[in-house]
């Protein structure tokens, strides 16, 4: 079980490039989330899918476009890419749920873009 | 609006010290509770969460939370830290039936030798 998973690890873009971040979980959660952290701000919501063939804008979802190809995968592709994109992107799954064994939202390791 | 507080931005304590690390919320009703810690260069790792019942709760790595209703806090505690405590440690809150976890903005902890 490798949990959540992404990919790169690092990807340093030119202002106006783009490129595709992924995630993927073998997990069999419903929901699926983009966040994006910055220091001083915590972890800000980007979009979330709440099942397969759904997504929905969080707190920060301006310049950013995402897919939930499937189930197991949820991917977050900036527009075009600016400086103010500089981030490190985390991934996460959870299966939403009534009671203690539910709603525990699991992190993938990161993705560090720079955007120059 | 819905939204989770963390007044201190760094705390650096002692090795051996006790430690506690505040978080404050600001929901209709009470939400699930939970605390995360980020190595440096980590994702994000669940300490312990809170759903109902005992105020008290026990999570990994020795450390505990305690929830009051009243001061609308969920407080996170340790008797005594370990250099390899030094970490980001994140306080977040999701009502029930709710998709969004909201986060705390995180405090800093450094540990003296």
């Amino acid at each position: 079980n490798a949990g959540v998973t992404q990919t790169p690890k690092f990807q340093v873009l030119k202002t106006g490039q783009s490129m595709t971040l992924q995630c993927a979980q073998d997990m069999n959660h419903n929901s699926m989330y983009w966040y994006r952290q910055d220091p001083g701000m915590g972890l800000r919501l980007i979009y979330y899918s709440a099942s397969e063939g759904t997504t929905d804008k969080g707190e920060v979802p301006n310049g950013y476009n995402v897919s939930r190809l499937n189930k197991r995968e949820f991917s977050l592709r900036p527009e075009s890419a600016a400086p103010s994109q500089t981030s490190v992107y985390f991934c996460a799954t959870t299966e939403p749920g009534q009671g203690f064994l539910y709603n525990e939202q699991f992190f993938g390791p990161g993705t560090r873009l720079t955007v120059l | 609006a819905q939204s989770v507080t963390q007044p201190d931005i760094h705390i650096t304590v002692s090795e051996g010290a006790s430690l506690e690390l505040r978080c404050n919320y600001s929901y209709g009703a009470t939400p699930y509770l939970f605390w995360y810690v980020q190595s440096p260069g980590q994702g994000l790792q669940l300490l312990l969460k809170y759903f109902s019942g005992d105020t008290l709760v026990q999570g990994i790595k020795g450390f505990e939370a305690e929830f009051k209703r009243s001061q609308s806090s969920f407080n996170l505690r340790k008797p005594s830290v370990h250099w390899s405590d030094a970490a980001e440690y994140f306080c977040a809150a999701r009502l029930q039936g709710a998709q969004k976890l909201v986060f705390g903005q995180g405090t800093r902890l450094t540990i003296n030798p």
